[in-house]
């Protein structure tokens, strides 16, 4: 049961342009959710996070959106730069027990071109 | 260091076989978590360590799987009579609090022949 979706594998975006990574999730009880970013043969680095009492949180060129109605987050990287080429994580905590475990979506692998 | 670190990074070995891999947390860091992540798949939870709590085990595959921490910072995951689908990168994480975000080690690749 995969409660934390990419249904995007990959994406192609050119260098100064939007990147827009979307995650869907199906478990209702998830109010925080986090991004991370993956070069290979290294570990995951935490990008940003936001609350579900929030709609939107913004840390330089990312930004954060959720819809909690449609259970849809959503990373937007602007401008992309060819640096930010990686594997992108959502992850979702569940509140109220275990707050720390974190449930990660399959990953999207985001290619930024010169 | 300053971040998580672990090891070996790599780690090749036969079927049956047991195996020790080691995380060292980030100094002060009261939580710490082990993942892994198999062939194309996302990062799936194994085990979890809060202060002096009783670890949440709950995302263990199976009983050849344990883990220890001990003196509330080192970690060591076994894995017993161990099966080619163990094959996978292993991941430690930490973070200085359970609702602080977890910073991850480069983990452990571990391939069973």
């Amino acid at each position: 049961d995969q409660q934390v979706k990419q249904n995007s594998p990959s994406l192609s975006v050119q260098e100064g342009r939007i990147s827009i990574l979307n995650c869907d999730y199906t478990n209702s009880m998830f109010d925080y959710f986090l991004w991370y970013k993956k070069y290979p043969a290294e570990g995951p680095t935490f990008l940003i996070s936001i609350s579900s009492i929030k709609d939107k949180n913004e840390d330089g060129r990312f930004t954060v959106f959720l819809n909690k109605s449609a259970k849809h987050l959503s990373l937007h990287i602007v401008p992309s730069q060819p640096g930010d080429s990686a594997v992108y994580f959502c992850a979702a905590i569940r509140g109220g027990t275990s707050y720390g475990k974190l449930t990660f979506g399959q990953g999207t692998i985001l290619t930024v071109h010169p | 260091g300053a971040g998580v670190s672990q090891s070996p990074s790599n780690k090749v070995t036969e079927k049956g076989k047991d195996v020790e891999l080691r995380c060292d947390p980030i100094s002060g860091h009261t939580a710490l978590y082990w993942y892994r992540q198999s062939l194309g798949q996302g990062l799936e939870f194994l085990i979890y360590f809060q202060g002096n709590s009783a670890p949440d085990k709950s995302g263990l595959p199976s009983d050849r799987f344990s883990a220890e921490r001990t003196g509330g910072s080192v970690s060591t995951l076994t894995i017993q009579r161990t099966q080619q689908e163990d094959s996978a990168v292993y991941l430690c994480a930490s973070s200085f609090t359970s609702n602080q975000p977890q910073h991850f080690g480069d983990g452990t690749r571990l391939s069973i022949l």
